[in-house]
């Protein structure tokens, strides 16, 4: 079994939707939390970490649910600008290795 | 800038011959990973070093080798015992050991074997 499951998508979604990605991990040891965004060709970068409490930077909003071990990252009014792929990343503080899901794929079209 | 450079962005090679990719950071993180990306395939580790002489295999360490004798630099090399090393590499760095710290990238390296 995967460390960390993504939906790959591709998710395809016109301007100003909503839409949500989850993602499962399969230890329930893991400690961080974090969505990385990844262009074409580039490397990821981080867009948030995610925190047991839920947190929000703009029209991205992250929440962690421990007890069903799943993340997920909402994208309101989304933007031409967000077309990306949105990857999932756990840490466990023992051995501090970073597992990465295998992205999810988002168009948005005009 | 603080940052982290990877050299160089796109590097060739022929079968058998090895080949050593550039890792340099100015951020002053104790630990530096290095991974592979396949593409529509997630990050794979390769190899982890969370301080100075001391590295750690990773995944599929299988073909590769490092070294760690500066904090800053962390060089990957890509020996002909790896049999697929087509591939972008990745180079990230994080503050501490610890895990509640981001990783920070490197822009990459893109190897094809001919």
């Amino acid at each position: 079994r995967k460390e960390v499951e993504q939906d790959p998508g591709p998710f395809n979604v016109p301007e100003g939707a909503t839409v949500a990605f989850n993602c499962t991990y399969s230890n329930s040891a893991s400690q961080s939390f974090f969505w990385y965004r990844q262009d074409c060709r580039k490397e990821p970068k981080l867009l948030m970490s995610v925190y047991s409490s839920g947190n929000e930077d703009g029209r991205f909003t992250a929440q962690l649910n421990r007890a069903s071990q799943y993340i997920s990252l909402l994208i309101r009014d989304s933007k031409l600008s967000d077309s990306a792929t949105y990857l999932c990343v756990v840490n466990y503080y023992t051995g501090n290795q970073f597992y990465f899901g295998t992205g999810t794929s988002l168009t948005v079209i005009p | 800038d603080g940052g982290i450079t990877q050299s160089p962005k796109y590097l060739f090679r022929k079968e058998g011959q090895n080949v050593t990719l550039s890792c340099e950071q100015n951020l002053n993180h104790d630990a530096m990973y290095w991974y592979r990306q396949d593409p529509g395939q997630g990050l794979r580790l390769i190899y982890y070093s969370q301080i100075v002489n001391d590295f750690q295999k990773g995944d599929i360490a299988e073909g590769y080798s490092v070294s760690r004798e500066k904090k800053e630099s962390f060089p990957l090399t890509v020996t002909s015992a790896q049999k697929n090393p087509t591939a972008f590499y990745l180079c990230a760095s994080t503050h501490r050991g610890g895990g509640a710290d981001e990783q920070f990238f490197g822009p990459g390296t893109r190897l094809t074997v001919l």
